[in-house]
């Protein structure tokens, strides 16, 4: 079992609709989880992070977290083409020196 | 610009040759980490560092090196380069508050 796992898609939604994009991982330990949005051939970049049960919301992104059914999932509303991406959902490692575990990454694809 | 700097961007080596990839930070993270990326396996962790003066094998560690030369460079070699070493470098940084802040890549091809 991986320790990070994501469904590698494409996931394909028209404009305007709520994408939802869905990560579990097995580090019961783990209190830090953060999501990265990669474009094709280009660097990760950080576009949420979360460390609390419930939801954090900033902007079209809602990130929500379940730490007993170890679930980490990311919103966009009012998705737009430029949101076409490779979404990596990443878990801090317990006890390690800040070791960022990432999924494989969902391919979004949004579009008019 | 603050960030992370990584050079080359792209190399082509022929198998057994060797090399370093180098990056650079500004923003004076204590901790340095070194991924690669393939296909469908997302980011692994190769080689990271805690602070300046140490280093740790993270997932794959086989086949490479690392130095910390200092607070701002951590390098990554390959001494002995193999046609499955074929893939994206990337070195990355990491502040207490926040999530990893990614150099370029370097997009490494062993023939």
């Amino acid at each position: 079992q991986k320790e990070v796992e994501q469904n590698s898609g494409p996931l394909s939604v028209p404009e305007g609709a709520i994408a939802s994009l869905n990560c579990t991982y097995s580090d019961r330990g783990s209190q830090s989880f953060f999501w990265y949005r990669q474009y094709s051939g280009k660097s990760p970049e950080l576009i949420m992070s979360i460390y609390s049960n419930g939801d954090k919301e900033d902007g079209r992104f809602t990130a929500q977290l379940n730490k007993a059914s170890q679930y980490v999932s990311l919103l966009i509303r009012d998705s737009q083409p430029s949101d076409s991406a490779t979404y990596l959902c990443a878990v801090k490692a317990s006890g390690g020196y800040n070791k960022l575990i990432f999924g494989a990454g969902t391919r979004l694809a949004v579009h008019p | 610009n603050a960030g992370v700097t990584q050079t080359p961007k792209f190399q082509v080596l022929k198998t057994g040759q060797s090399m370093t990839l180098q990056c650079a930070q500004d923003m004076n993270h204590n901790s340095m980490y070194w991924y690669r990326q393939d296909p469908g396996m997302g980011l692994r962790l190769i080689y990271y560092s805690a602070s300046e003066g140490t280093t740790d094998k993270g997932e794959v560690p086989n086949g490479y090196n690392v130095s910390r030369l200092n607070k701002r460079e951590f390098s990554l070699r390959l001494e002995s380069a193999a046609p499955s070493q074929t893939s994206v470098y990337f070195c990355a940084s990491r502040d207490q508050q926040n999530g990893y802040t990614f150099g370029s890549g370097t997009r490494l091809t062993v023939v």
